[in-house]
């Protein structure tokens, strides 16, 4: 119950097309999602996250959709560039207090092509 | 831009060694964390850790790990016999405090068990 499931494991566009990554989850108790990206070697980089009481949150070229009744969330990113080349991962965490361990899903290699 | 530095960035130990892995938290962050990656996989929470105790550990974080902050300014993980299976890269992370959830990463401590 603790597990988020991320889909697809990769994921090839064109620049300037739409890339979108899917992450469902079962815990109810879940009460934060952020998306992480990660480039070779680096950590993961906080890149936009959503809390339930909104079901969409806008940060330039990045969006994330949320259906709280249908516990999934998703990354869009808009317009995008070789530069958004990278490792996309969702999380969700509980409790409104930090602290709270982030359970991460399995990531989504994201390639776009010039 | 404040950061989470982490060291050393690669280690290279023999099995049944101990290794201790050492990490620099955002100064005014109360909320520290140690995630692995197993390489091509997903981030694994392994313990949090608040006012110099574990407020929360995975089934990960056996005996063999251990957390401290020995000072106001280090947290360390060490691993007391080091097995092949702990060959990842360490994350550690912190967080602000109460009421935010977003976590910032280090770059991580690629370990390497031979």
């Amino acid at each position: 119950q603790q597990q988020v499931k991320q889909s697809p494991q990769s994921l090839i566009v064109q620049k300037g097309g739409i890339s979108i990554i899917n992450c469902a989850y079962e815990n109810t108790a879940f009460d934060y999602f952020p998306w992480y990206q990660q480039f070779p070697g680096k950590g993961p980089a906080l890149l936009i996250a959503i809390r339930p009481d909104v079901s969409e949150k806008k940060e330039g070229r990045f969006t994330i959709s949320f259906n709280k009744s249908a516990k999934q969330f998703s990354l869009h990113i808009m317009d995008s560039q070789p530069g958004d080349s990278a490792t996309y991962f969702c999380a969700a965490s509980k409790g409104e207090t930090s602290g709270s361990r982030l359970t991460f899903g399995e990531g989504t290699q994201l390639t776009v092509n010039p | 831009e404040p950061e989470v530095t982490q060291t050393p960035s690669h280690q290279v130990t023999q099995m049944g060694q101990e290794v201790i892995l050492r990490c620099v938290p955002i100064s005014n962050h109360l909320y520290f964390y140690w995630y692995r990656q197993i390489l091509g996989q997903k981030v694994e929470f392994l313990v949090s850790f608040y006012n110099n105790e574990i407020s929360e550990k995975s089934e990960i974080f056996d005996d063999q790990f251990s957390v401290e902050r020995p000072d106001g300014s280090n947290f360390t993980l060490k691993i007391r016999s080091t097995k092949l299976e702990d060959s990842a890269m360490y994350f550690c992370a912190s967080s602000e405090g109460v009421g935010r959830g977003e976590l910032f990463f280090g770059e991580g401590s690629r370990l390497t068990v031979l």
